[in-house]
């Protein structure tokens, strides 16, 4: 089936620890995205990439970084230096940046700090 | 960043009503998408709008591109118990509007369904 993961579902760190969540696309998108979303809120996006190699901050990008090696394959490392860094991860992707945005999801990461 | 304007915020309504949310914007957009998200997963997309004016159905859904390009609605008709979740609106603005190629979401619609 084609689609988007992500794990694992939910993942617990101690504070101080970076912690690394995974993306994998088998659906031939270009371009893939990292948003966070906390209770009652909507979506933020944290980091994107138009292509492989390639990657932009969104609008919260601060103590978090990605890398796009593979086409398939985007994963968001969050750092000691994010400073509240317990929410709902989700993960999307897209054909590309053109006209067609349609973006389809993953099921997601939660991450608690402890 | 910016965010649409998405209302109500909330709505808790009885198994056979229909149901309509909107939201608008202060610029002009080329796409609106609308997504609903259950608990713990991740949003699905419904319904994907990219002609101002368009109407388009999926099932008891039907969403329109408001002729302004600032505004979309999503209605439901005829409410079951597995509508209940969370509604976001989405949309991208149009060309040469700066960082077009991000989506500008807004904060979503909260609907339970009364059995």
């Amino acid at each position: 089936d084609g689609g988007i993961t992500q794990s694992p579902k939910y993942l617990f760190r101690k504070e101080g620890q970076n912690v690394t969540l995974s993306c994998e696309q088998n659906l031939n998108h270009d371009a893939m995205y990292w948003y966070r979303q906390d209770p009652g809120q909507g979506l933020r996006l944290i980091y994107y990439s138009q292509i492989v190699n390639d990657f932009q901050k969104g609008d919260i990008a601060e103590g978090y970084s990605v890398s796009r090696e593979k086409k398939e394959s985007f994963p968001l490392t969050v750092t000691s230096a994010q400073k509240n860094p317990t929410a709902f991860y989700l993960c999307a992707s897209s054909i590309g940046g053109g006209e067609a945005n349609e973006q389809f999801f993953g099921p997601g990461t939660r991450l608690t700090v402890l | 960043g910016q965010q649409l304007n998405q209302s109500p915020q909330s709505m808790f309504i009885q198994e056979g009503e229909d149901v309509s949310m909107n939201c608008t914007s202060s610029s002009i957009f080329n796409t609106w998408l609308w997504y609903k998200q259950d608990p713990g997963e991740g949003p699905v997309l419904l319904i994907a709008l990219y002609k101002a004016g368009e109407l388009t159905s999926n099932g008891r859904l039907t969403a329109q591109f408001g002729i302004t390009r600032k505004d979309s609605f999503l209605n439901i008709s005829a409410s079951i118990p597995s509508d209940v979740g969370i509604y976001f609106c989405a949309g991208r603005r149009r060309a040469n509007a700066g960082n077009n190629r991000k989506l500008i979401w807004g904060l979503g619609t909260s609907l339970a369904v009364n059995p």
